[in-house]
């Protein structure tokens, strides 16, 4: 069964620290992994995109690694800003050939506490 | 450049009402449409996706129905809610004939079933 798994559900931390969130997927074959930035009330918004050969990707201070041998994901977030308090959805999609269907983690609700 | 809308905003309707909810997409033609629910503490539930006028994929059985009259508008709609129906409903789109999992969300619909 596809599934994707996020940790930790929550998470607080002082304004100025990092943090590194998880998402772990049995999702099978493989076709890319995003994460997205959810604000309380609001759609999702990509952050990051990665295929089974990249093994990071940046944007900004938010950079995302992947091992699809172990099929684990992180992002990690550098000096949090209050503004990085949002939830952060892992996304995987499989590979069809055809319509992608998405497979979406349960989010980690971080709040950044000055 | 493409936007999304979505609404109303919020909504709060007694158990056995109707229900419509609408999407529309501005600057672009023919996009796939998709409508999910999330609800607290779970990830995004794929409802309906639509790839053109009058065609409708259904995800799961459920007491919500989606129709798209126009290219661009997609609406999800119950003849009588029920409690479970509560939830934050978004509407997506991605570009028609290109990859399934570069969608982009609207804003959501805050839906509370009393």
């Amino acid at each position: 069964k596809n599934q994707v798994e996020q940790s930790p559900q929550s998470l607080i931390i002082l304004e100025g620290k990092n943090c590194t969130l998880q998402c772990n997927y049995t999702v099978s074959p493989f076709s890319n992994l995003r994460w997205y930035k959810q604000d309380t009330g609001r759609g999702p918004v990509s952050l990051t995109i990665m295929t089974f050969s990249e093994n990071t990707k940046s944007n900004g201070r938010y950079t995302a690694t992947l091992d699809a041998d172990t099929k684990q994901s992180s992002l990690h977030i550098t000096a949090s800003q209050l503004s990085d308090s949002a939830s952060y959805i892992c996304v995987v999609s499989p590979f069809s050939g055809g319509y992608n269907k998405l497979i979406f983690g349960a989010g980690t609700r971080l709040a950044v506490h000055p | 450049s493409q936007t999304i809308h979505q609404w109303p905003a919020t909504l709060v309707q007694p158990v056995g009402s109707p229900l419509s909810l609408e999407c529309t997409v501005e600057g672009t033609s023919n996009p796939n449409l998709y409508w999910y629910r999330q609800a607290a503490g779970r990830g995004l539930q794929l409802l309906f996706y639509s790839v053109g006028i009058g065609q409708i994929s259904s995800e799961v059985p459920q007491n919500l129905s989606a129709s798209r009259p126009q290219d661009r508008q997609f609406i999800l709609s119950s003849k009588k809610l029920l409690l479970s129906d509560s939830g934050f409903y978004l509407c997506a789109w991605s570009v028609a004939g290109g990859p399934t999992y570069e969608q982009y969300f609207g804003p959501g619909t805050r839906l509370t079933v009393t």
